[in-house]
């Protein structure tokens, strides 16, 4: 039971460069998210998905673009890379079936560094 | 807005000792609260949950409580040990589908 699952775990891109991150999870989740944490400021949500078909803007989506390509997967693009995005990226998911046992499953994560 | 204070923000505690970290929320629909553990370099995993109803829960060492009067949760570690360095992080579900995190309680558990 992989859970989710990301990839890159690591990446360096130079100001200006694009790159997706890909999240995949195999819980039959229907909700998806993405988060970066940068020191001192906790986890913020950049955008997320209730269900297949819809995403949402969350509280720091300025620079990112974001496809819910099925139910499983959820990818993140930054189309022209910035050194403010410098930081951890993490994808979750949760299953709003359940609204009061509303865990989300955080992947690994992915250390982003622009240059 | 719905917000989730912490404290403290950072912890030094001997191997061995009790700890308590504190949880403020503002958030509006209550729906749950959960504590997360953040291992070094790893994403965040659940420890426990308290709904509206429930006071107190346990989960091995891990004793989180919940006082939805006063909007505050507490996460009670005893005996600690070396494992238990991480950040711990409160998160506050609203309604369906928000989740409000605070930005944690960074623990170090010293020999």
């Amino acid at each position: 039971n992989a859970g989710v699952t990301q990839t890159p775990k690591f990446q360096v891109l130079k100001t200006g460069q694009s790159m997706t991150l890909q999240c995949a999870q195999d819980m039959n989740h229907n909700s998806m998210y993405w988060y970066r944490q940068d020191p001192g400021m906790g986890l913020r949500l950049i955008y997320y998905s209730a269900s297949e078909g819809t995403t949402d803007k969350g509280e720091v989506p300025n620079g990112y673009n974001v496809s819910r390509l099925n139910k499983r997967e959820f990818s993140l693009r930054l189309e022209s890379a910035a050194p403010s995005q410098t930081s951890v990226y993490f994808c979750a998911s949760s299953d709003l079936t359940r609204p009061m046992n509303t865990e989300a499953f955080f992947g690994q994560g992915t250390r982003l560094t622009v240059v | 807005k719905n917000q989730v204070e912490q404290s403290p923000q950072s912890l030094i505690i001997l191997e061995g000792k009790n700890c308590t970290l504190q949880c403020n929320y503002t958030v509006s629909p209550f729906s749950n609260l959960r504590w997360y553990k953040q291992d070094t370099g790893r994403g965040p995993v659940s420890l426990t949950i308290m709904t509206f109803s429930e006071n107190t829960k346990s989960n091995g060492r891990y004793t989180a409580t919940l006082d939805a009067d006063t909007k505050q949760s507490s996460l009670h570690i005893t005996a600690s040990q070396l494992s238990d360095s991480a950040s711990y992080i409160c998160v506050v579900t609203s309604g369906y589908s928000t989740l409000t995190f605070g930005k944690g309680t960074m623990l170090l558990v010293s020999p």
